[in-house]
């Protein structure tokens, strides 16, 4: 079974710095999918960044950008130029390529961007 | 393009009383998922429907929880009797499933469930 591990429960960053949340999963799948969701308070969830396990180029989305170690099964979001409405829990999550399968989340970082 | 609804946004009843929460998914989209969100915590997979199918129903609580997809469209989620460890946020999500399927889910803002 898919496991995905989120080691910081809560973190902040001063606006405008940069901060790197982490994750590592476990797997025996070969071709698979990463994300990054953010849920804003009282709000849904969006996807901020998808990767997949075959490319090895890291995903990058505006400020948002992913470092993806497969082989240590490591996938952590680097978000530059923090800002405001960067707070939110960011929640990290697997799926399997084949048979669009469920989709595994982390149990989540709480990130806070102070002025 | 209209997003996932959930319905109700909020609800509080007593334990032991029914509840039932609704689902309308992105149109198009044929996979559907009901995920409980503990109050802290990263989502955990209740069920999952392709088109009217449960696909994936392995961590819904069959005793008090009940799910249909009538015609591979809108959803229901039922808890009868609801227990205290029910209250939870549920989420509804929904994804295209067929190819190129980029696996994003689209997901609903939620139904509160407070257990009094």
């Amino acid at each position: 079974a898919q496991t995905v591990t989120q080691s910081q429960p809560e973190m902040s960053v001063q606006e405008a710095e940069t901060v790197t949340l982490s994750c590592t999963y476990d797997t025996s799948e070969n071709n698979y999918y990463l994300f990054w969701y953010k849920q804003p308070p009282s709000r849904q969830m969006i996807l901020v960044i998808r990767q997949e396990a075959y490319k090895q180029q890291n995903a990058t989305e505006n400020r948002f950008s992913v470092n993806f170690q497969k082989a240590a099964k490591s996938f952590s979001l680097k978000i530059s130029d923090s800002q405001l409405g960067d707070t939110a829990m960011y929640f990290c999550a697997f799926m399997k390529l084949t048979s669009y399968d469920k989709v595994i989340f982390g149990p989540g970082t709480s990130l806070s961007v102070i002025p | 393009e209209a997003g996932v609804v959930q319905s109700p946004r909020y609800k509080i009843i007593e334990k032991k009383q029914p509840v039932a929460f609704w689902c309308n998914p992105i149109s198009g989209h044929n996979t559907l998922y009901w995920y409980r969100q503990n109050l802290g915590q990263g989502p955990e997979l209740l069920i999952r429907y392709e088109n009217e199918e449960a696909v994936d129903d392995s961590q819904l609580p069959k005793d008090r929880f009940s799910a249909e997809r009538l015609k591979g469209v809108d959803s229901t989620l039922k808890i009868q009797p609801a227990e205290l460890g029910d209250s939870a946020v549920y989420l509804c999500a929904s994804t295209a499933g067929y190819f190129p399927n980029t696996g994003e889910l689209f997901f609903g803002e939620g139904s509160r469930l407070t257990v009094l």
